[in-house]
């Protein structure tokens, strides 16, 4: 069974830094492409980040460029959000998500992790 | 980028079809027929429903369809039941390795 668990959120003061991660299991983590997404409290998914298998490319949404890093270690099956200089509008559920093989979209999502910014 | 335009909310009785659109721009929507439908409940994950415009996993029941024309795609969900109840989001590839989530819309069960 695919499986997701995304841990290291909590209360960070605005300015400050986290780190996200990503334990996967149930499947080849090094063959495939992942995504983080966010979900701001009552508000719609957004798409933040994106790394490819082998960590050659990475892509950031306009809104998170500069202040966050995505990295995986596919020899500890895990994926990493790296969020410095956080904002109040950075609060939400932060998902981990398995992008299809072959594919465009995220087959297998995680629980998510909650990241409050706030003094 | 912008999110894409879903409307806020649909409603339907048991048994009945509701459409959900999904409206982009050439550049996102109207360019690549990599458009994805999540389901998410209450405080739950999210769930693929229906990715490539119109394929479905195949653990998604058959009541759910995807198309697409121009700009906009759309979610179609016939003999509702109490189940599908949920909150809906679309997606877009956006080309470069970036996607766009849709503004997300409440399917009710009436």
């Amino acid at each position: 069974e695919v499986q997701l668990v995304e841990s290291g959120g909590g209360l960070v003061q605005p300015g400050g830094s986290l780190r996200l991660s990503c334990a996967a299991s149930g499947f080849i983590f090094s063959s495939y492409d992942m995504n983080w997404v966010r979900q701001a409290p009552g508000k719609g998914l957004e798409w933040i980040s994106y790394i490819t298998l082998n960590s050659k490319t990475k892509t950031y949404a306009d809104s998170v460029k500069g202040r966050f890093t995505i990295s995986r270690d596919n020899a500890k099956k895990s994926l990493f959000l790296h969020m410095n200089s956080l904002r109040v509008e950075d609060t939400g559920v932060y998902y981990c998500a398995r992008t299809a093989v072959a594919g465009t979209e995220s087959d297998n999502w995680g629980q998510g992790t909650l990241v409050t910014v706030s003094s | 980028q912008s999110a894409l335009t879903q409307p806020r909310s649909v409603s339907g009785s048991p048994g009945q079809s509701v459409t959900i659109s999904c409206t982009g721009t050439s550049s996102d929507v109207g360019d690549y027929n990599y458009v994805s439908w999540y389901q998410q409940h209450p405080g739950k994950a999210p769930k693929l429903m229906i990715y490539d415009v119109n394929k479905r996993p195949s653990e998604v029941p058959d009541r759910f369809s995807g198309s697409k024309s121009g700009n906009t795609a759309s979610l179609t969900i016939s003999g509702l039941q109490t189940e599908d109840e949920a909150d809906y989001y679309c997606c877009s590839y956006a080309g470069s390795y970036t996607w766009v989530f849709g503004t997300g819309t409440k399917v009710t069960v009436l």
